[in-house]
């Protein structure tokens, strides 16, 4: 069964400063791998996904991910966070056997003026 | 294009009780999937239904069951309330089979509160 780890529960940064926010899995099969954000009292949202081809995957509000499948890792980055990026952000995984998706706890990214 | 929608948003019960949320499903989606987001985790799967049937489970209890109708929409029956049932419950619905496969479109969750 897959699995998702993010390492950092919170991440504080100041404005305009650069981000990543870490994220690894484990599975024995091929998968999806997916970067959700929810902001203050909303629901869950899309922000990128890498199905397949390019490793490099961006949001169009600049936020990128990589693919790493030597490392098993799905890190999301942004070179400058604004103010209005504050938000949880969710990894997640789906192996390709089923359309099931295995979110991980969190990372709660709060940025400072 | 209607989003999901989920009802009730709030709701309080207490221990022993049973609960019934419900969820519409995005126009054109096949499947639903049900979260269960307690504070300041993750959504843990409970399960899916697809075409009217469960399509994989997680790791809740029987008392857990649900339904989805013949209109993609669905239902999550909780019975004999715990105190830990008390969380944030996330509808999804997709497509199984469509060029989105694997993209979840959620509602904004119902929130359970069991004293």
């Amino acid at each position: 069964a897959q699995s998702v780890t993010q390492l950092d529960s919170q991440v504080p940064v100041f404005e305009e400063a650069p981000v990543e926010l870490r994220c690894n899995y484990s599975s024995s099969v091929s998968v999806y791998l997916f970067w959700y954000v929810q902001y203050p009292n909303q629901g869950l949202q899309l922000l990128l996904k890498y199905l397949s081809g390019s490793t490099l995957v961006e949001s169009i509000n600049g936020f990128e991910a990589e693919f790493n499948k030597s490392q098993t890792s799905f890190h999301l980055r942004k070179p400058s966070v604004h103010i209005s990026d504050t938000a949880e952000y969710f990894c997640a995984v789906s192996d390709l056997r089923d359309d099931k998706i295995i979110f991980g706890k969190g990372t709660r990214l709060h940025i400072l003026p | 294009e209607t989003g999901v929608t989920q009802s009730p948003t709030h709701l309080i019960k207490t221990r022993g009780q049973q609960v019934t949320l419900r969820c519409s499903s995005q126009s054109g989606h096949n499947t639903v999937s049900w979260y269960q987001q307690a504070l300041g985790q993750g959504p843990q799967f409970i399960f899916q239904y697809y075409r009217e049937e469960e399509n994989g489970r997680g790791n809740f209890p029987p008392r857990f069951s649900g339904l989805q109708f013949p209109n993609y929409s669905s239902e999550l029956n909780v019975n004999a309330l715990e105190l830990d049932d008390s969380a944030l419950y996330l509808c999804a619905s997709s497509l199984i089979g469509g060029t989105n496969t694997g993209e979840l479109f959620f509602g904004e969750g119902s929130r359970l509160t069991v004293l």
